[in-house]
Order: structure tokens, then sequence, then C-alpha cells
């Protein structure tokens, strides 16, 4: 039981390059969240899967683009990467009901140049 | 976009001591997490609120749900070298989107 994983753990990108960051969750659970952390200021919502088929935006969605391809499994794609897309990104899901606990993965630290 | 106040930003601490920090908001939350991250890891739950006043205890960590909703505090107790990282509050918007803090880094010296 991994939990939840994210591939890759640190990537480098040029400006204007595309990428997209894999997460996948092995708990059964419907929700799945993408977040941004930047140093001050906490974590930010950028997507959301409520259930699989769905997708809305959280807090900070422009530049970005998920998909849910599964229940096990969502994506964050970059399109065309800025300076300021540089952040650690974290994966989350969660299950129905009370607790309401967010498992987090361990993170993608990525560097835009 | 909105984020929760919380504060302090840091304390450096000597083991043994108590700890206090709390987080504020302008708009009221019907749930507050406190989560905890080590370096390089992702958050994890310490403790959630689910009621106006609630006190809950976590071992040595308690979390007090504000009696306005828009408040929420976290204290540990006897604080230990593992206790080192940074703690961070959230709260809950409708059924899915967390609101966080800035986070309160925690340094212990021994």
């Amino acid at each position: 039981n991994a939990g939840v994983t994210q591939t890759p753990k640190f990537q480098v990108l040029k400006t204007g390059q595309s990428m997209t960051l894999q997460c996948a969750q092995d708990m059964n659970h419907n929700s799945m969240y993408w977040y941004r952390q930047d140093p001050g200021m906490g974590l930010r919502l950028i997507y959301y899967s409520a259930s699989e088929g769905t997708t809305d935006k959280g807090e900070v969605p422009n530049g970005y683009n998920v998909s849910r391809l599964n229940k096990r499994e969502f994506s964050l794609r970059l399109e065309s990467a800025a300076p300021s897309q540089t952040s650690v990104y974290f994966c989350a899901s969660r299950g129905t009901g009370v607790p309401y606990e967010q498992y987090f993965g361990p993170g993608t630290r990525l560097t835009v140049t | 976009g909105q984020q929760l106040n919380q504060s302090p930003q840091s304390m450096f601490i000597q083991e043994g001591e108590d700890v206090s920090m709390n987080c504020t908001s302008s708009s009221i939350f019907n749930t507050w997490l406190w989560y905890k991250q080590d370096p390089g890891e992702g958050p994890v739950l310490l403790i959630a609120l689910y009621k106006a006043g609630e006190l809950t205890s976590n071992g040595r960590l308690t979390a007090q749900f504000g009696i306005t909703r828009k408040d929420s505090f976290l204290n540990i107790s006897a604080s230990i070298p593992s206790d080192v990282g940074i703690y961070f509050c959230a709260g809950l918007r409708g059924a899915q989107k967390l609101v966080f803090g800035q986070g309160t880094r925690l340094t212990i010296n021994p």
C-alpha cells in the first residue's frame, strides 16, 4: 500500500517547454487534488477532481490543465512553462465522510529557467 | 486568493517548552485542520476539528476550533526534537476546497 505517489520527484524545464506531472493513489479514494507550495505562501489549490470523470478549478488554475485518467490517476499538465510556475507541486487524495483527511504525496520540485 | 493568517511565522524554542500557534480568517469555516510537514515530504494531518468550540487532543497536541468559527489554535506541550517542522492550519471551504495558512516553522534547541 504505497498511498499517494508522484513522478517525477525533480524536474528542470526551460521557459516554453511542456510537461505532465503524474499522480496515483491506491486507497480507492474518490477525490484527488493538485496543490502548489511556494515559500511563505502555504499550499494553494490548483485543480481538483471530486470523482472520476469530473474536474474543477481551484484557487490558481491559470497555466495548468488536468486529466482524471481513472479513479487512481490524476495528472497535471503545464503546456508552456513559465518561471512563475517554479514551485513544489503536491498531489493529494481523499475518501468520503469523516474524518476529513487529505493524504498527500511526497511532492515534485519543479524549476523553470 | 485568500489565505489564512497564521502566526507566528517561526518559533525558536528550547526542548521541553510548550508551543502555541494560531490561525485567523475573515470568513467562517465549518472545519479546521492542522497539518505538519517534514522537510522533503507532504503534509500529514495532525488534528481535525468539526464544531465551534471543540477542543481535541492527539497526544501532546491540543487544538481548538474558535467559537466565532473564524479562528483556530494549536498547542504542543513539552516539545521534543521530532516536533521540528512546519505546521499549517487549513480551513475547509465547501466540500472540497482547503485554504491553507502560511505555516509556522518550529525550531527546537536541544
